[in-house]
Protein backbone atom coordinates (compact mmCIF):
# COMPACT_ATOMS: atom_id res chain seq x y z
CA UNK A 1 0.00 0.00 0.00
CA UNK A 2 1.73 2.78 -1.14
CA UNK A 3 2.00 6.36 0.81
CA UNK A 4 0.02 9.85 -0.77
CA UNK A 5 2.42 12.18 -1.28
CA UNK A 6 1.17 15.64 -1.95
CA UNK A 7 1.38 18.29 -3.61
CA UNK A 8 2.37 17.02 -6.86
CA UNK A 9 4.82 19.45 -7.26
CA UNK A 10 5.71 23.25 -6.18
CA UNK A 11 7.65 25.63 -7.39
CA UNK A 12 9.19 28.41 -5.39
CA UNK A 13 11.01 31.33 -5.34
CA UNK A 14 14.79 31.63 -3.74
CA UNK A 15 13.99 32.12 -0.16
CA UNK A 16 10.35 30.69 -0.29
CA UNK A 17 9.67 27.58 2.16
CA UNK A 18 7.78 24.60 1.16
CA UNK A 19 6.03 21.53 3.25
CA UNK A 20 5.68 18.61 1.29
CA UNK A 21 3.50 15.47 3.41
CA UNK A 22 3.19 12.21 3.17
CA UNK A 23 0.17 10.02 4.34
CA UNK A 24 -0.66 6.53 5.28
CA UNK A 25 -4.14 5.05 5.62
CA UNK A 26 -2.49 3.08 8.51
CA UNK A 27 0.19 3.22 11.03
CA UNK A 28 3.96 2.88 9.95
CA UNK A 29 6.82 1.52 11.32
CA UNK A 30 9.11 4.24 9.98
CA UNK A 31 9.14 7.23 7.26
CA UNK A 32 11.77 7.63 5.32
CA UNK A 33 12.65 10.99 2.69
CA UNK A 34 14.51 11.07 -0.45
CA UNK A 35 15.82 13.45 -2.61
CA UNK A 36 16.31 12.63 -6.30
CA UNK A 37 17.96 15.30 -8.63
CA UNK A 38 17.11 14.97 -12.19
CA UNK A 39 19.39 12.18 -13.74
CA UNK A 40 21.18 11.07 -10.60
CA UNK A 41 20.23 8.66 -7.84
CA UNK A 42 17.64 9.38 -5.23
CA UNK A 43 19.81 10.35 -1.91
CA UNK A 44 18.98 9.77 1.45
CA UNK A 45 17.30 12.58 3.62
CA UNK A 46 16.23 11.84 7.03
CA UNK A 47 14.10 8.75 8.66
CA UNK A 48 11.82 9.36 11.37
CA UNK A 49 10.51 6.36 13.57
CA UNK A 50 8.81 7.50 16.88
CA UNK A 51 4.84 9.23 16.76
CA UNK A 52 5.93 12.79 17.55
CA UNK A 53 9.70 12.77 16.07
CA UNK A 54 11.20 15.70 14.74
CA UNK A 55 14.42 16.02 13.21
CA UNK A 56 16.72 17.96 10.55
CA UNK A 57 19.73 19.14 9.35
CA UNK A 58 20.48 22.70 8.54
CA UNK A 59 16.98 23.85 6.53
CA UNK A 60 15.42 21.14 5.96
CA UNK A 61 12.97 18.93 8.56
CA UNK A 62 10.52 16.76 9.16
CA UNK A 63 7.89 15.31 11.37
CA UNK A 64 6.15 12.18 12.48
CA UNK A 65 2.97 12.70 13.77
CA UNK A 66 1.72 11.12 17.03
CA UNK A 67 -0.47 8.65 14.87
CA UNK A 68 2.34 7.43 12.74
CA UNK A 69 -0.09 8.40 10.04
CA UNK A 70 1.64 11.32 8.53
CA UNK A 71 5.13 13.10 7.90
CA UNK A 72 5.69 16.53 6.51
CA UNK A 73 8.66 17.43 5.47
CA UNK A 74 9.76 21.35 5.79
CA UNK A 75 12.07 23.55 3.22
CA UNK A 76 13.09 26.44 5.18
CA UNK A 77 14.21 29.32 3.32
CA UNK A 78 14.55 27.40 0.18
CA UNK A 79 18.16 27.38 -2.23
CA UNK A 80 18.35 26.52 -5.77
CA UNK A 81 20.24 23.68 -4.72
CA UNK A 82 17.07 22.20 -3.31
CA UNK A 83 15.25 21.26 -6.41
CA UNK A 84 14.54 17.97 -7.27
CA UNK A 85 11.90 15.48 -6.67
CA UNK A 86 11.56 14.20 -2.66
CA UNK A 87 10.26 10.96 -2.01
CA UNK A 88 8.71 9.36 1.03
CA UNK A 89 9.26 5.74 1.67
CA UNK A 90 7.33 4.43 4.28
CA UNK A 91 7.56 0.99 5.97
CA UNK A 92 4.76 -0.79 8.11
CA UNK A 93 4.58 -2.70 11.20
CA UNK A 94 3.94 -6.07 10.91
CA UNK A 95 5.22 -8.77 8.08
CA UNK A 96 8.59 -10.05 8.20
CA UNK A 97 9.93 -8.98 4.87
CA UNK A 98 11.43 -5.83 4.73
CA UNK A 99 8.91 -3.39 1.95
CA UNK A 100 9.98 0.13 1.78
CA UNK A 101 7.14 0.84 -0.16
CA UNK A 102 7.30 5.01 -2.12
CA UNK A 103 5.15 7.34 -2.48
CA UNK A 104 4.73 9.20 -6.16
CA UNK A 105 6.73 12.07 -5.37
CA UNK A 106 6.66 15.56 -5.34
CA UNK A 107 8.97 17.72 -8.12
CA UNK A 108 9.87 20.73 -6.22
CA UNK A 109 11.01 24.02 -8.44
CA UNK A 110 13.04 26.96 -7.08
CA UNK A 111 13.82 29.61 -9.22
CA UNK A 112 16.74 32.46 -8.69
CA UNK B 1 35.39 4.01 -6.38
CA UNK B 2 33.04 4.70 -3.61
CA UNK B 3 28.97 4.36 -3.32
CA UNK B 4 26.92 2.19 -5.64
CA UNK B 5 27.92 1.77 -9.30
CA UNK B 6 25.30 0.79 -11.59
CA UNK B 7 26.39 0.09 -15.59
CA UNK B 8 25.44 0.48 -18.53
CA UNK B 9 23.68 3.92 -17.73
CA UNK B 10 21.85 3.41 -21.02
CA UNK B 11 20.36 0.56 -22.49
CA UNK B 12 18.72 -0.03 -26.01
CA UNK B 13 17.09 -3.80 -26.69
CA UNK B 14 14.88 -5.03 -29.08
CA UNK B 15 12.43 -7.68 -27.90
CA UNK B 16 14.39 -10.77 -28.24
CA UNK B 17 17.85 -9.81 -27.19
CA UNK B 18 19.43 -10.63 -23.88
CA UNK B 19 21.09 -8.05 -21.65
CA UNK B 20 22.11 -7.71 -18.19
CA UNK B 21 22.49 -4.53 -15.91
CA UNK B 22 25.18 -4.93 -13.32
CA UNK B 23 25.18 -3.20 -9.85
CA UNK B 24 28.82 -3.35 -7.77
CA UNK B 25 28.28 -1.60 -4.19
CA UNK B 26 31.64 -0.65 -2.11
CA UNK B 27 30.12 0.00 1.01
CA UNK B 28 30.44 -3.04 2.78
CA UNK B 29 26.61 -3.55 2.79
CA UNK B 30 24.16 -6.85 3.41
CA UNK B 31 21.73 -6.33 1.51
CA UNK B 32 21.00 -5.26 -2.41
CA UNK B 33 17.86 -4.34 -4.14
CA UNK B 34 16.67 -3.91 -7.62
CA UNK B 35 13.97 -0.82 -7.83
CA UNK B 36 11.87 0.32 -11.19
CA UNK B 37 11.16 3.90 -11.91
CA UNK B 38 8.52 4.70 -14.55
CA UNK B 39 7.92 8.48 -15.69
CA UNK B 40 4.71 9.26 -13.40
CA UNK B 41 4.33 5.74 -10.97
CA UNK B 42 6.27 6.19 -7.64
CA UNK B 43 9.76 3.54 -7.04
CA UNK B 44 8.50 0.06 -7.60
CA UNK B 45 10.58 -2.76 -5.55
CA UNK B 46 11.58 -5.83 -7.92
CA UNK B 47 13.85 -7.92 -5.55
CA UNK B 48 15.29 -7.75 -2.44
CA UNK B 49 18.91 -10.00 -1.53
CA UNK B 50 20.27 -10.18 1.98
CA UNK B 51 23.14 -11.51 2.77
CA UNK B 52 23.00 -12.97 -1.14
CA UNK B 53 19.80 -14.38 -0.35
CA UNK B 54 16.53 -13.76 -2.35
CA UNK B 55 14.23 -12.29 0.33
CA UNK B 56 11.42 -10.40 -2.12
CA UNK B 57 9.85 -11.29 -5.44
CA UNK B 58 7.98 -8.86 -5.93
CA UNK B 59 5.46 -10.57 -8.35
CA UNK B 60 7.62 -9.78 -11.15
CA UNK B 61 7.64 -10.99 -13.98
CA UNK B 62 10.09 -14.18 -15.58
CA UNK B 63 11.76 -11.94 -18.00
CA UNK B 64 13.32 -10.34 -15.29
CA UNK B 65 15.56 -12.51 -14.16
CA UNK B 66 18.08 -11.50 -10.79
CA UNK B 67 21.84 -12.54 -9.26
CA UNK B 68 23.74 -12.10 -6.67
CA UNK B 69 26.36 -13.61 -6.57
CA UNK B 70 27.72 -11.92 -3.03
CA UNK B 71 27.03 -9.52 -1.02
CA UNK B 72 29.16 -6.89 -3.38
CA UNK B 73 27.67 -7.47 -6.46
CA UNK B 74 23.97 -7.70 -8.31
CA UNK B 75 22.68 -8.56 -11.99
CA UNK B 76 19.53 -8.29 -13.69
CA UNK B 77 19.20 -10.61 -16.37
CA UNK B 78 16.84 -9.00 -19.15
CA UNK B 79 15.10 -11.47 -21.27
CA UNK B 80 12.81 -10.71 -24.63
CA UNK B 81 11.41 -7.44 -22.85
CA UNK B 82 8.24 -5.53 -23.82
CA UNK B 83 8.15 -2.31 -24.68
CA UNK B 84 6.66 -0.91 -21.44
CA UNK B 85 9.09 -2.45 -19.69
CA UNK B 86 11.34 0.50 -20.77
CA UNK B 87 11.90 2.58 -17.41
CA UNK B 88 15.10 3.74 -15.35
CA UNK B 89 16.47 0.66 -13.32
CA UNK B 90 17.87 1.71 -9.80
CA UNK B 91 20.08 -0.43 -7.80
CA UNK B 92 20.39 0.26 -4.33
CA UNK B 93 21.93 -1.33 -1.11
CA UNK B 94 21.81 -0.80 2.60
CA UNK B 95 23.13 -2.29 5.60
CA UNK B 96 20.76 -5.18 5.84
CA UNK B 97 17.07 -5.44 5.33
CA UNK B 98 16.23 -6.02 8.83
CA UNK B 99 13.64 -4.18 10.71
CA UNK B 100 15.89 -2.30 12.85
CA UNK B 101 16.93 1.53 13.72
CA UNK B 102 18.73 3.01 10.26
CA UNK B 103 19.73 -0.28 9.01
CA UNK B 104 17.80 -0.45 6.39
CA UNK B 105 18.55 3.66 4.75
CA UNK B 106 19.07 2.83 1.20
CA UNK B 107 22.07 4.20 -1.14
CA UNK B 108 21.47 4.21 -4.49
CA UNK B 109 22.85 4.35 -7.62
CA UNK B 110 22.33 6.23 -10.85
CA UNK B 111 20.53 4.06 -12.51
CA UNK B 112 20.72 2.41 -16.27
CA UNK B 113 18.17 3.79 -18.43
CA UNK B 114 16.48 1.20 -20.27
CA UNK B 115 14.58 1.80 -23.79
CA UNK B 116 13.07 -1.49 -25.25
CA UNK B 117 12.10 -1.26 -29.14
Amino acid sequence: QQPVQSPQAVILREGEDAVINCSSSKALYSVHWYRQKHGEAPVFLMILLKGGEQKGHDKISASFNEKKQQSSLYLTASQLSYSGTYFCGTEYSGGSNYKLTFGKGTLLTVNP
Amino acid sequence: ETGVTQTPRHLVMGMTNKKSLKCEQHLGHNAMYWYKQSAKKPLELMFVYNFKEQTENNSVPSRFSPECPNSSHLFLHLHTLQPEDSALYLCASSQDSSWSSGANVLTFGAGSRLTVL
